[in-house]
């Protein structure tokens, strides 16, 4: 079946440091969605990409979508201690299917 | 509108009991899905609905899950018997196929089963 692979698990970095996580799809993706999770808190979307090779950014945060649309990557430009949760990606693999596979996952820790 | 709305947020349940989880989507969503939330496993789909019609429920663990749709505001995610092994956070996200748009989480019902 699909799966949706993310790394790494766990990323501990110094305030003002970047941060990347990266998601790859066994499967060509329709679009990808991201969504960050707090602690004790529920996943909240972030932004939704479509486009093969599209980037979007958002303040400090910047998206990529693959150019063969089955990987993509977030990354986060002088980390902030408000940064700190966990980061899923979650891929359809059809834009007719309502079915959202999410990775496992990237939680990130921040020291002030 | 209040967002997807999850009860309870809390169970604690004895092994071999009946636990139901109760969901309701954000109106007009015409899309809902269960997840579940372990340590070791992640975000995992369960089963996802489309107009009130089981679409995907492979994710379903085994028998002793079950989930309904009876109609557009309302569904739930019952665990008969349950077993320690259910602890999780199990949440409910929706929303419109139609608009292709990201799914909106509720807060999450987090189970213990002891």
């Amino acid at each position: 079946g699909q799966q949706v692979m993310q790394i790494p698990q766990y990323q501990h970095v110094q305030e003002g440091e970047d941060f990347t996580t990266y998601c790859n799809s066994s499967t060509t993706l329709s679009n990808i969605q991201w969504y960050k999770q707090r602690p004790g808190g529920h996943p909240v979307f972030l932004i939704q990409l479509v486009k093969s090779g599209e980037v979007k950014k958002q303040k400090r945060l910047t998206f990529q979508f693959g150019e063969a649309k089955k990987n993509s990557s977030l990354h986060i430009t002088a980390t902030q201690t408000t940064d700190v949760g966990t980061y899923f990606c979650a891929g359809r693999r059809s834009s007719n299917t309502g079915k959202l596979i999410f990775g496992q996952g990237t939680t990130l820790q921040v020291k002030p | 509108d209040a967002g997807v709305i999850q009860s309870p947020r809390h169970e604690v349940t004895e092994m071999g009991q009946e636990v139901t989880l109760r969901c309701k989507p954000i109106s007009g969503h015409n899309s809902l899905f269960w997840y579940r939330q372990t340590m070791m496993r992640g975000l995992e789909l369960l089963i996802y609905f489309n107009n009130n019609v089981p679409i995907d429920d492979s994710g379903m663990p085994e028998d002793r899950f079950s989930a309904k749709m009876p109609n557009a505001s309302f569904s739930t995610l019952k665990i008969q018997p349950s077993e320690p092994r259910d602890s999780a956070v199990y949440f409910c996200a929706s929303r419109s196929s139609r608009m292709n748009t990201e799914a909106f989480f509720g807060q999450g019902t987090r189970l213990t089963v002891v």
